[in-house]
Parts: structure tokens; sequence; C-alpha cells
């Protein structure tokens, strides 16, 4: 299993450009997030989905937007942006068949708007 | 409604030294919680959770967390520190399965 994956790694963007954060997971988990980490903030919940075609908003979801057409992918668009989106952003997925369930991490991907 | 509080952003031990990183948690439902660790320029990944089966629960490399209800506390300690101990610790609560609510982080320097 490669667990979840996210691309790209890094990217720097100019104000005001688009780009769509790409997470897939190949556990077959139902639920999958998108958090923020900014320094000394934690994370923080961007947008959840518990299955395909059902998404719902967390904590700072302006700015942002996700879909969910399959189980295995959970892409984040950042439309026009700005450098409040300059952070660390974290997918992750967890099962929701049993619990507690403990969600799993990929790796980030670090984005900078200049 | 659930909130983590974590209590120090830094916390620095000599290696060898007894390790304690402190979460209070708030919870209108029976809570389940775990810690989480991050290395540099990495992902979270668990360190343990409570599941209610037993108050203290044991997790990876050492670590482990004992709940206490009266307190609403879920303390991580660690007997004895060491270099590879180094990363930022994370408490998280959640009150089923759809959202998870993390604290704000405690950062591990181990001296030599």
């Amino acid at each position: 299993n490669a667990g979840v994956t996210q691309t790209p790694k890094f990217r720097i963007l100019k104000i005001g450009q688009s780009m769509t954060l790409q997470c897939a997971q190949d556990m077959n988990h139902n639920y999958m997030y998108w958090y923020r980490q900014d320094p000394g903030m934690g994370l923080k919940l961007i947008y959840y989905s518990v299955g395909a075609g059902i998404t719902d908003k967390g904590e700072v979801p302006n700015g942002y937007n996700v879909s969910r057409s399959t189980t295995e992918d959970f892409p984040l668009r950042l439309e026009l942006a700005a450098p409040s989106q300059t952070s660390v952003y974290f997918c992750a997925s967890t099962s929701g068949t049993s619990g507690p369930y403990e969600q799993y991490f990929g790796p980030g991907t670090r984005l900078t708007v200049t | 409604a659930q909130s983590v509080t974590q209590l120090g952003s830094h916390v620095s031990v000599s290696e060898g030294a007894l390790v304690l990183l402190r979460c209070n948690y708030s919870s209108s439902v029976p809570p389940y919680l775990f810690w989480y660790v991050q290395y540099p320029n990495q992902g979270l990944q668990l360190l343990l959770k409570y599941t209610s089966a037993a108050t203290l629960v044991k997790g990876i490399n050492g670590f482990e967390a004992e709940f206490k209800k009266s307190e609403t506390s879920f303390h991580l300690t660690k007997p004895s520190a060491h270099m590879s101990d180094a990363a930022e610790y994370f408490c998280a609560v959640t009150g089923g399965y759809q959202k998870v609510t993390f604290g704000t982080g405690t950062k591990l320097q181990v001296i030599p």
C-alpha cells in the first residue's frame, strides 16, 4: 500500500493564480480530509468528505473548493491564490466503518503564494 | 463541541530524562483521544489512541498516555528521552469519526 499520496510536494504561486492539490489513497477509506498547518496553529480543517459525491466545509473553507468523484481521490482547488494561503497542506483519510478512527496522513504540500 | 489544549508549545528535556507532554480536552460526548507525532518535513503519524478499553494506553517508541476523566487530561509520557524523540507532538480529540480537533502542538527538544 502506498497509503495517502499528495502531489506536488512544493509549489510557488503568484497572487491570483489557481492550482489543484492532488490527494489519493489506496486503503479504500470512506473519509478524507484536507488540513492546513501554520506555525504554532496546529491543523485546521478545510474540507472533508464522507464518501464519493459528499463533501462538507471545515473550519477554514474560504478560498478553497473540493470534489470527490471517486473513493480514492480528493483534490483541493485553490482559486485566486492569496498570500494568506501560504501554508503546508495535508490530506488525510480514515476508514469510517469501525472506530475509533485514526487518520492516515500524506506527506504534505508546501505552498508559497507571492 | 470539542477542544484540546496543549500546555507548552516547546519542551526541552535532557537525553535520558522523563518526557511529559500535557494535553487537556473538552468534549460533550465520551471522547476518543489520540497522540500524533510529526517529524520535520513529514506528515503526522499515530503514536497511540484511547478507545475507552483501558485508561493507560501504550504506544510506539516507548510512549504511553493515561486517560484521566476527572482531570479531563491525556498526558503523554516516556520514561527516558532519546535523541530520536525530537519532533512535534499533537494531541487530538474526536467524539466520532467525522471530525477530529487537533491541539496546537508541542515541539520536543532533546538535549544531549
